[in-house]
């Protein structure tokens, strides 16, 4: 069974870099997208981002300036920075595995972006 | 992008009702389409995937199904356990997309 642990920083001000990693344990760390997600508070998912164990990035277009996802095939970790955050970054930031579906997630860290 | 919208934003229903919760796609995304349910303080869990197809475990009064660009996720027989939000999700094209959610609650 494959489950994800994500640490990070939780509380930023603005124009800081937003900095998660997650590990991935229990399961193969090949054949996935390794996957970001967020979600305000109170509102819905959003994409972030993904890269696999080779490297090979897809981002969204809409955070695709500020964001760079990089992966550590030693230790099965990839991690995520955000640059430059304002308080409309403020969510909980999912890590999760994806094939055609986001099978496996960790539990979410709230962030909070606030002077 | 792929605009997804999901109808309607929330729900009340009693213990017992079918609920139907539609999804629609602004584009072609063949079935490239999953159903996730999430509840408050966890992360999303797969129900449904590729429009249809019932993930490992999940009861079987959960079902989907698809119709051109509109999909609809249904539970027949509401349980007390069923409140939460629900999200659709195509993978068709990146950028990968949600539908803004449903809310589900219990009358």
């Amino acid at each position: 069974q494959v489950q994800l642990q994500q640490w990070g920083a939780r509380l930023l001000k603005p124009s800081e870099t937003l900095s998660l990693t997650c590990a991935v344990y229990g399961g193969s760390f090949s054949g996935y997208y390794w996957s970001w997600i967020r979600q305000p508070p109170g509102k819905g998912l959003e994409w972030i981002g993904e890269i696999n164990d080779s490297g090979n990035t897809n981002y969204n277009p809409s955070l695709k300036s500020r964001v760079s996802i990089s992966v550590d095939t030693s230790k099965n970790q990839f991690s995520l920075k955000l640059n430059s955050v304002t308080a409309a970054d403020t969510a909980v930031y999912f890590c999760a595995s994806r094939t055609m579906t986001f099978d496996y997630w960790g539990e979410g860290t709230l962030v909070t972006v606030s002077s | 992008d792929i605009q997804m919208t999901q109808s309607p934003s929330s729900l009340s229903a009693s213990v017992g009702d079918r609920v139907t919760i539609t999804c629609q796609a602004s584009q072609d995304i063949v079935n490239y389409l999953n159903w996730y349910q999430q509840k408050p303080g966890k992360a999303p869990k797969l129900l449904i995937y590729d429009a249809s197809n019932l993930d490992t475990g999940v009861p079987s009064r959960f079902s989907g199904s698809d119709s051109g660009t509109e999909f609809t996720f249904t539970i027949n027989s509401l349980q007390p356990e069923d409140i939460a939000t629900y999200y659709c999700q195509q993978y068709a094209n990146l950028p990968i997309t949600f539908g803004q959610g449903t809310r589900l609650e219990i009358k």
